[in-house]
């Protein structure tokens, strides 16, 4: 599976929107992109996920490149229940999902 | 919560010793995948079940195996524990429907190796 670079981590403050990069120049055309998150002392939640147009649902909205090379995790609005690891994962759809050391989101009260 | 139960929460093993750590998939979900995540680190893939059958393996050691049963539910086994073996140990039960489904993880097992 193609890989993803994040930054490590980022700061938000509370109600404002925030915006987690991800860039996996190496996609290739059959790679989902996926979002997941990992709350303190929890396993990862999913968050939503794309292959080329952006996507829309109740946690958050992806934004994709056109060239596919980048895309990003919008939250609209960050609480404090937000704080957690965000990662980003290519996959073909098999969840044999390789993560890396994602995003760690601080959000400030 | 997403269904996905493990057990034990924690436990404490000796090294040398062997372990067995459970999964009981979500209803109607016939893959279960499990992942070690060290502290600090990534969850990292360590093999994938598909209808009782192993369905690919990272990069792990033969001392790791595993099993899934008709009911979908799986166990993670491990041999010959070593102190390097303690982590966080995730399993994810996944729908059959490919591609644009999610994944649901368990809140993981807590294992020491001492």
């Amino acid at each position: 599976d193609a890989k993803t670079t994040q930054p490590n981590s980022m700061e938000s403050n509370e109600e404002e929107p925030v915006h987690l990069p991800c860039n996996h120049s190496t996609i290739s055309g059959t790679d989902y992109i996926h979002w997941y998150r990992q709350l303190p002392s929890q396993g990862p939640e999913y968050v939503i996920h794309g292959l080329t147009s952006n996507v829309n649902n109740r946690m958050a909205s992806l934004a994709i490149a056109e060239d596919r090379k980048s895309s990003t995790l919008i939250l609209h609005r960050a609480t404090l229940r937000d704080a957690a690891v965000y990662y980003c994962i290519l996959t073909k759809g098999t969840y044999k999902y390789i993560f890396g050391t994602g995003t760690r989101l601080k959000v400030l009260a | 919560e997403t269904g996905v139960t493990q057990s034990p929460t924690h436990l404490i093993k000796t090294r040398g010793q062997q372990v067995t750590l459970r999964c009981s998939s979500q209803s109607g979900h016939n893959t279960v995948s499990w992942y070690q995540q060290a502290l600090g680190q990534g969850p990292q893939f360590i093999f994938q079940y598909y209808r009782e059958e192993e369905n690919g393996r990272g990069n792990f050691p033969p001392r790791f195996s595993g099993l899934q049963f008709p009911n979908y539910s799986s166990e993670l086994n491990v041999n010959a524990l070593e102190l390097d073996d303690s982590a966080l140990y995730l399993c994810a039960s996944s729908y059959p429907g490919g591609v644009d489904t999610e994944a649901f993880f368990g809140q993981g097992t807590r294992l020491t190796v001492v």
